[in-house]
């Protein structure tokens, strides 16, 4: 069966610019997680999905993040006025169910953001 | 707040040696412990995890972590190293609310032949 996915693997772009990243979850998956790394760092949460929901958006950095899920499955994390400081990998994860304590996240591959 | 301590950044083992990478965790609360692999240019790949039990968890690839509540550690082992086993490890712990991960800084694994 598909892994998580996400698209693009790579994204450049210049300071100011708006930017969508997707993530397509193992199917049957509810439960739905974004994390950012930065270089030398590890991953650091930044919003999940129970569903179509955004049950907790704790780790998003300011008002510039967004993200949706809008039925259930395929989220874009959508980022505004990039700066330069958002340069990172972008990583997501998807788990059956937030509320099985024992269930792991299942991680993609990221996406690459690096803002000019 | 839940915290995770990898306080290694680079381990360094010779292939066929035993390896071992630390963490500690601080938790309020019963800890969920995780251990990722992630290999250069890849997403993290789940190792394996404690949830309750056996102190002694086995994983993915040979691994192994010992869960130890005084000590508050969740270190991860292996019994004879590999070349192929060099990476950069994580060590993770679970938000019983949210569910969300707090990883450690990870440690480079480094084993040569």
């Amino acid at each position: 069966g598909a892994g998580v996915s996400q698209t693009p693997s790579n994204k450049v772009t210049e300071k100011g610019k708006y930017v969508e990243l997707r993530c397509d979850p193992i199917s049957g998956h509810t439960a739905l997680y974004w994390y950012r790394q930065s270089l030398g760092q590890g991953p650091e949460f930044l919003i999940y999905f129970q569903g179509t929901g955004a049950a907790d958006d704790s780790g998003l950095p300011n008002d510039r993040f967004f993200a949706v899920r809008p039925e259930g499955s395929v989220s874009t994390l959508k980022i505004q006025r990039t700066e330069r400081g958002d340069s990172a990998v972008y990583l997501c994860a998807s788990s059956l169910s937030v509320t099985e304590l024992y269930n792991e996240q299942f991680f993609g591959p990221g996406t690459r953001l690096t803002v000019l | 707040a839940q915290s995770v301590a990898q306080p290694e950044d680079q381990v360094n083992v010779a292939e066929g040696n035993p390896l071992t990478v630390k963490c500690t965790y601080s938790v309020s609360g019963n800890p969920y412990l995780f251990w990722y692999v992630q290999y250069p240019n890849r997403g993290l790949q789940f190792l394996l995890k404690y949830i309750t039990g056996d102190n002694l968890v086995k994983g993915s690839y040979g691994f192994e972590a010992e869960f130890n509540k005084s000590q508050t550690s969740f270190h991860l082992k292996k019994p004879s190293a590999l070349v192929s086993d060099s990476a950069l490890y994580f060590c993770a712990v679970r938000d019983g609310n949210t569910g969300k991960l707090i990883f450690g800084q990870g440690t480079t694994l480094q084993v040569k032949p």
